[in-house]
């Protein structure tokens, strides 16, 4: 079956950094998204990774190793604001997105 | 800016009635999709449409149906309203390549009593 883990919960201070894991097993590989949804709201797309590698966009980076099937999304200079869930989802051969729990990051001053 | 409506935030309806749950974007995009988001679990998809009038079923179609008839509406209908489909739906769309990233409405908390 197609499977998407990550962290139920975390929990980190202002100012720091952050990574959020998330490890995949699917039927096929098209890329992987990051995505923030805040509670109450929308998802809203963060990065997508179809190469291995680190891609970096601000304070945010995310990371993919396609033979370990596993990615990070990585938050620098945490502020407040970024307390929210983060998804990963993985694009399978069908092009369709599985998609993982979320992680809940808990920001604390 | 992509802008995803979603009819309605909030929706109370009673078991055994027909709902209708409407979205539309403005961005002229190909492809809609209906998922349903509960606790502890992914977003699981409902229904998904790459063109007017053509829909594909996802993962948990049952007791749901859909209808696009035109490029920037997609309705998600339930036939007959169960106590378990008690959830957060949200709507998303993209452009038509597989690399585009879904744009997702505010969501519709729908309660069934």
């Amino acid at each position: 079956g197609q499977n998407i883990d990550q962290p139920t919960e975390m929990t980190a201070t202002e100012g720091a950094i952050v990574q959020i894991n998330c490890t995949y097993q699917t039927s096929g590989f098209n890329g992987l998204f990051w995505y923030q949804q805040h509670a109450g709201e929308a998802p809203t797309f963060l990065s997508y990774n179809v190469l291995d590698g680190l891609e970096e966009k601000g304070r945010f980076s995310s990371f993919l190793s396609r033979s370990k099937g596993y990615s990070y999304l990585l938050l620098k200079e945490l502020q407040m604001k970024d307390s929210a869930s983060y998804l990963c989802a993985v694009m399978d051969s069908n092009y369709q997105l599985i998609w993982g729990a979320g992680t809940k990051l808990i920001i604390k001053p | 800016d992509v802008k995803v409506t979603q009819s309605s935030r909030y929706l109370v309806k009673r078991t055994g009635e027909k709902v209708f749950l409407e979205c539309v974007q403005d961005m002229d995009h190909e492809n809609m999709f209906w998922y349903r988001q509960d606790p502890g679990l992914g977003l699981r998809l409902i229904y998904f449409s790459y063109d007017v009038k053509m829909k594909e079923k996802g993962d948990i179609p049952e007791g749901y149906s859909v209808s696009r008839e035109k490029k920037e509406r997609f309705s998600l209908i339930l036939e007959s309203a169960s106590t378990n489909q008690t959830s957060m739906y949200l709507c998303a769309s993209s452009l038509g390549q597989e690399y585009q990233p879904q744009h997702f409405g505010d969501g519709t908390r729908l309660s069934i009593l």
